[in-house]
């Protein structure tokens, strides 16, 4: 177990709707990324966020937005959901000083229906 | 060119032979290299971080880097039924706080 945990573990939601995925960091550890993983696909880089502020960005629209509270909790917010949001949501937490080694969490599976 | 490559389709092992999964990336500025285990129906698991050229073991894993040719590797020595999994390759560039992962090879092991 890495101590990183995420909620809920499965949702199903209606294309147009709004979703709102949480993740508790590991203790010590200050730095919260999310991806995106889709079937048969390694994980694809969401953002990243550190001392509560986006630190980098992936390839996706800004309807994906997110949030770092200050004991480095995380939100995902996705808008306007579309089929091709169904996937695997993983949060990984690390801490900025090592080497970019990152944890993961057991996810949240979400179905666009 | 994808920035990380794992080629190889599905590799089937006997219980007790080295696996063998090789990557490739394209990015020659970067300065960190991970693997992970990812079982069916679950998140990644990271095994092994390399950050220099070389090998470095860890009970039954071996990681080999080479930044010249620009890939990375795993040994998996005297495979189990347990190392049945898909292990993902993930790249890290310096300055750069994202990882960027393979499609994943999966290994099964053959009792």
């Amino acid at each position: 177990e890495t101590g990183v945990t995420q909620s809920p573990t499965h949702l199903i939601k209606t294309r147009g709707q709004q979703v709102t995925l949480r993740c508790s960091s590991q203790s010590g550890h200050n730095t919260v990324s999310w991806y995106q993983q889709a079937l048969g696909q390694g994980p694809q880089f969401i953002f990243q966020y550190y001392r509560e502020e986006e630190n980098g960005r992936g390839n996706f629209p800004p309807r994906f937005s997110g949030l770092q509270f200050p004991n480095y909790s995380s939100e995902l917010n996705v808008n306007a959901l579309e089929l091709d949001d169904s996937a695997l949501y993983l949060c990984a937490s690390s801490r900025s000083e090592d080497n970019y080694e990152q944890y993961f969490g057991p996810g949240t599976r979400l179905t666009v229906t | 060119q994808k920035e990380v490559e794992q080629n190889s389709g599905p590799l089937s092992v006997p219980e007790g032979a080295i696996a063998s999964l090789n990557c490739t990336y394209s990015d020659r500025v970067s300065q960190s290299f991970f693997w992970y285990r990812q079982y069916s129906g679950k998140s990644p698991e990271l095994i092994m971080s390399i950050y220099s050229n070389g090998d470095k073991e860890d009970g039954r894993f071996t990681a080999q880097l080479n930044k010249a040719s620009q890939y990375v590797s795993l040994l998996i020595r005297d495979s189990q039924p347990s190392d049945s999994a898909t292990y993902l390759c993930a790249v890290n560039s310096y300055g750069n706080n994202r990882l960027a992962f393979g499609k994943g090879n999966q290994v099964v092991v053959i009792p």
